[in-house]
């Protein structure tokens, strides 16, 4: 099966700057990876993702880069604002199967 | 509102209660979800229902027991639980589309579950 691995576990950054999380997976057949924001006590909700016939993403802030051939993808938070803290979720899909693995989680802090 | 509504919000139980998780989701998906969110740990899939058929049972124990009346309604029956039970339980609805890898799970706010 698929197995996710997160990190940092925890990041702390200045307001204004840049926070990146990585990400790595070993099934060569997901290609559906998203990202997920948790803030204290509310639900996950998706932030950005992508598919594997594409290297990068963006929306606004956020981008999303992938590597296949390594099997590791990454978020990249410019600007960061203290309402950017929150937990961030990777995870990892294979086309025909709903199972959604989910990376361990980065808990980021924003310093203003 | 993401249209995936749990209940109750918090619940507190003995080992030896019975209870229930309800969630509703109102975005008329065909798949729905029970996650188990534990401290430290990665989000994990315990069941997994399309069109109302439960298609995965990622070695749940047997004490949790879901229930899939109809594409909207999820439930999780709770029984004899264990106090290492006690976590965030999320539901998530999606809408499979064959041959599609990108299908959207929405998740519901949770039940804070307390095993005493």
């Amino acid at each position: 099966g698929e197995n996710v691995e997160q990190h940092p576990s925890t990041l702390s950054v200045q307001e204004g700057d840049s926070a990146v999380i990585k990400c790595t997976y070993s099934d060569s057949a997901s290609n559906y990876f998203p990202w997920y924001k948790q803030e204290l006590g509310k639900r996950p909700q998706l932030i950005i993702d992508i598919r594997s016939n594409v290297g990068e993403k963006k929306d606004q802030r956020i981008a999303v880069t992938l590597n296949k051939t390594a099997k590791h993808f990454s978020l990249h938070i410019t600007e960061t604002q203290p309402e950017d803290s929150a937990v961030y979720f990777c995870a990892a899909r294979r086309t025909g199967a709903n199972n959604l693995f989910f990376g361990t989680g980065t808990r980021l802090t924003v310093i203003p | 509102e993401t249209g995936v509504t749990q209940t109750p919000r918090h619940l507190v139980m003995g080992m030896t209660n019975k209870k229930s998780l309800k969630c509703e989701q109102h975005l008329g998906h065909n798949a729905m979800y029970w996650y188990k969110q534990s401290a430290k740990k990665p989000l994990e899939l315990m069941f997994v229902y399309n069109f109302k058929e439960q298609t995965e049972n990622n070695s749940v124990p047997s004490r949790f027991s879901p229930e899939c009346p109809n594409s909207s309604h999820l439930f999780l029956h709770l029984h004899t639980l264990q106090p290492e039970d006690s976590a965030l339980y999320l539901c998530a609805s999606s809408q499979e589309t064959t041959g599609v890898a990108k299908n959207i799970q929405y998740f519901g706010a949770g039940t804070r579950l307390s095993v005493l």
